[in-house]
């Protein structure tokens, strides 16, 4: 079956610096590509819509300019946490869904642990 | 999307069928009604989906009201391995994004 895959699974990083995490469709084209985030014993909450060739489409609240996102291909997605503060630790997951059919599952990466010191 | 309500947490006894209820009276008529869940530390893992019948696969059963404003989930021989976070979906009309609700978190016990 179709997979998603991230990189990394986890990953610690100083206040102030940046990471990038990455998502790949391993067997399908995405164009479109959405990014989670889950903190301790809460649910998902979707942070941002990511298209292919184009800008990616932010929930309200979510700051575009800390969270960058970058679709350059059918099968790669990047969330970059710019200036990261302790407070962005959370659980990042992201998902895609086979190009164009309303009716098939969205596929989930198994998500990026951050922890910022 | 539609919004959906599931009981916050549910137990079930290893090797009992685990019945795992899910309202949407909002459901539009072209949504689908997804599940899945999450076992702790991963992402979601899809279980089944469907958009009016009844639907089964290898891991669970999808039972769908004839009015669409709810269905459950049927795990037929709950295992200790199925204890996670279930969640259940309606995805938008074009198939995009997921809104997760707060799920129901299955324990199944020995």
């Amino acid at each position: 079956g179709a997979v998603v895959s991230q990189h990394p699974s986890w990953v610690i990083c100083k206040s102030g610096t940046s990471v990038k995490i990455e998502c790949r469709s391993l067997d399908f084209q995405a164009t479109t590509m959405f990014w989670y985030r889950q903190f301790p014993k809460q649910s998902l909450m979707l942070m941002a819509t990511s298209n292919e060739g184009s800008k990616a489409t932010y929930e309200q609240g979510v700051e575009k300019d800390k969270f960058l996102i970058n679709h350059a291909s059918l099968t790669l997605s990047t969330l970059t946490v710019t200036s990261a503060h302790p407070e962005d630790s959370s659980f990042y997951i992201c998902s895609a869904n086979e190009g164009g059919r309303i009716d098939t599952e969205a596929f989930f990466g198994q998500g990026t642990r951050l922890t910022v010191v | 999307d539609a919004k959906t309500t599931q009981p916050p947490s549910m137990d079930c006894a290893e090797g009992r069928a685990a019945n795992l209820p899910c309202n949407h009276s909002t459901i539009s008529g072209n949504e689908y009604v997804y599940w899945y869940r999450q076992i702790h530390s991963q992402g979601p893992q899809y279980i089944i989906h469907g958009l009016k019948n009844n639907e089964t696969n290898e891991m669970a059963s999808l039972i769908i009201t004839e009015d669409r404003k709810s269905s459950t989930l049927i795990l037929p021989h709950a295992t200790l391995r199925d204890t996670a976070v279930y969640y259940c979906i309606v995805r938008d009309t074009l198939g995009s994004k997921s809104t997760f609700g707060d799920g129901t978190t299955l324990t199944v016990k020995p």
